[in-house]
């Protein structure tokens, strides 16, 4: 149980176009969805959190209309990197927790963003 | 606010030898504490978690970790690794009644024959 799922694994992109990818949660209802991202030899950088019918909280430093996080349904959690750049390209990790007791987060498989 | 620290970038370990990867956490609040597995090119897989009673937790594939308060650490131990442990592992924590997961910066298992 408690499976995440995300698409695209990966995606190539030019610069200065938009690209969206959607996290699921398979079996469960989420709640409350998380977005990191994952620099190369580097730990998760938490962009966001979502809570369902929400605006997303963003952390410090990270722009806002730049990343869109939409959490439209409770198994659905949405990032689109608007009017991506070289320096977008990364890993992109969206978790999903359900309930308010539990603290445990379950992680998709990534997606990785190259921007040319 | 809390941080983790994940003293060894990476740990080169022969197969069926055991292995310790540390982690020693920072909070002024209670905390909950994670490891976290990523195999190349995945996303993370939770290994094990310690949320309250035993300090010691174990994972199904052989992996425990001890929670200490005193030391605030929380080190990953397994008595015999195998080829397939080779990965990254995450420590990770969360102050009790949020969920907002705080990472060390990684910790590579290189498991050789």
């Amino acid at each position: 149980g408690a499976v995440v799922s995300q698409h695209p694994s990966r995606v190539i992109c030019k610069s200065g176009t938009s690209v969206k990818i959607e996290c699921r949660s398979l079996d469960f209802q989420a709640t409350t969805m998380f977005w990191y991202r994952q620099f190369p030899k580097k730990s998760l950088m938490l962009m966001a959190t979502s809570n369902e019918g929400s605006k997303a909280t963003y952390e410090q430093g990270v722009e806002k209309d730049k990343f869109l996080i939409n959490h439209a349904s409770l198994t659905l959690s949405t990032l689109t990197v608007t009017s991506a750049h070289p320096e977008d390209s990364s890993f992109y990790i969206c978790s999903a927790s359900w309930g308010t007791g539990t603290q445990t987060q379950y992680f998709g498989p990534g997606t990785r963003l190259l921007v040319l | 606010a809390q941080s983790v620290t994940q003293l060894d970038s990476q740990v080169p370990v022969f197969e069926e030898a055991p292995v310790e990867l540390r982690c020693n956490y920072s909070s002024s609040v209670s905390v909950y504490l994670f490891w976290y597995v990523q195999y190349p090119n995945q996303g993370l897989q939770l290994l094990l978690k310690y949320l309250s009673g035993s300090t010691l937790v174990e994972s199904i594939n052989g992996f425990e970790a001890e929670f200490n308060k005193s030391q605030t650490s929380f080190h990953l131990r397994k008595p015999s690794v195998h080829i397939s442990d080779t990965a990254e592992y995450f420590c990770a924590v969360t102050p009790r009644g949020f969920q907002k997961l705080v990472f060390g910066t990684g910790t590579r298992l290189l498991v050789s024959p």
